[in-house]
């Protein structure tokens, strides 16, 4: 799978607009670009995931580039319970015989403060 | 739903005793992830079934570390003999191979302590 590169850390006001930037270089055509997120003490939650065009969901938006080689998870509207570590993850799709197999692999993540 | 359960949430034991982590995947879902994080080395992958098959185990440390999946509904994960250095959270998670997404659901964790 294709290597992520991450900021180690980023603040934000709570209210505001958090966007999360991601380094994917060498992705493939065929790796998706995912997010997932790890509040303390608590095991990652999904958050979205995209293979070309922009995403969007309840809890946010991904903005991938036109050549895919980096990434912006946009969270609207910070909350103090958006603190967290940001793990985005690059991976291969493949199916053999009607089933999608592949694996995630987690990096260092960003950790996203947000304050008052 | 009760999403995916753990047990025990913490567990401390001396070196060089069994230890056995349980986990039940979520209802429906075919694949099931052991992982283990440390702040040394963050989240790992450990092994992974797909239909109750073991698919990849490439990231077990060693033979003193097992993993089986009797049936859809349960997991276990088990350390012998136990060692300091497997002090770490050990998550479940699982999904549905159906539908293309690769959505995991984690667990709580357990929170592995050896003394």
């Amino acid at each position: 799978d294709a290597k992520t590169t991450q900021p180690p850390s980023m603040d934000c006001a709570e209210g505001r607009a958090a966007n999360l930037p991601c380094n994917h270089s060498t992705i493939s055509g065929n790796e998706y670009v995912y997010w997932y997120r790890q509040i303390h003490s608590q095991g990652p939650q999904y958050i979205i995931h995209g293979l070309k065009n922009n995403e969007t969901n309840e809890m946010a938006s991904l903005i991938i580039t036109e050549d895919r080689k980096s990434s912006t998870l946009i969270l609207p509207h910070a909350t103090l319970r958006d603190t967290a570590v940001y793990y985005c993850i690059v991976r291969v799709g493949y199916r053999a015989g009607g089933t999608s197999y592949g694996k995630l692999t987690f990096g260092q993540g960003t950790i996203l403060t947000v304050h008052p | 739903d009760a999403g995916v359960i753990q047990s025990p949430r913490h567990e401390v034991t001396e070196m060089g005793q069994e230890v056995t982590l349980r986990c039940k995947p979520i209802s429906g879902h075919n694949s099931l992830f052991w992982y283990r994080q440390t702040m040394m080395r963050g989240l790992e992958l450990l092994i992974y079934f797909n239909n109750n098959v073991p698919i990849d185990d490439s990231g077990m440390p060693e033979d003193r570390f097992s993993a089986k999946m009797p049936n859809a509904s349960f997991s276990t994960l088990k350390i012998q003999p136990s060692e300091p250095r497997d002090s770490a959270v050990y998550f479940c998670a699982s999904r549905s191979t159906s539908g293309g997404s690769y959505e995991q659901y984690f667990g709580p964790g357990t929170r592995l302590t050896v003394t």
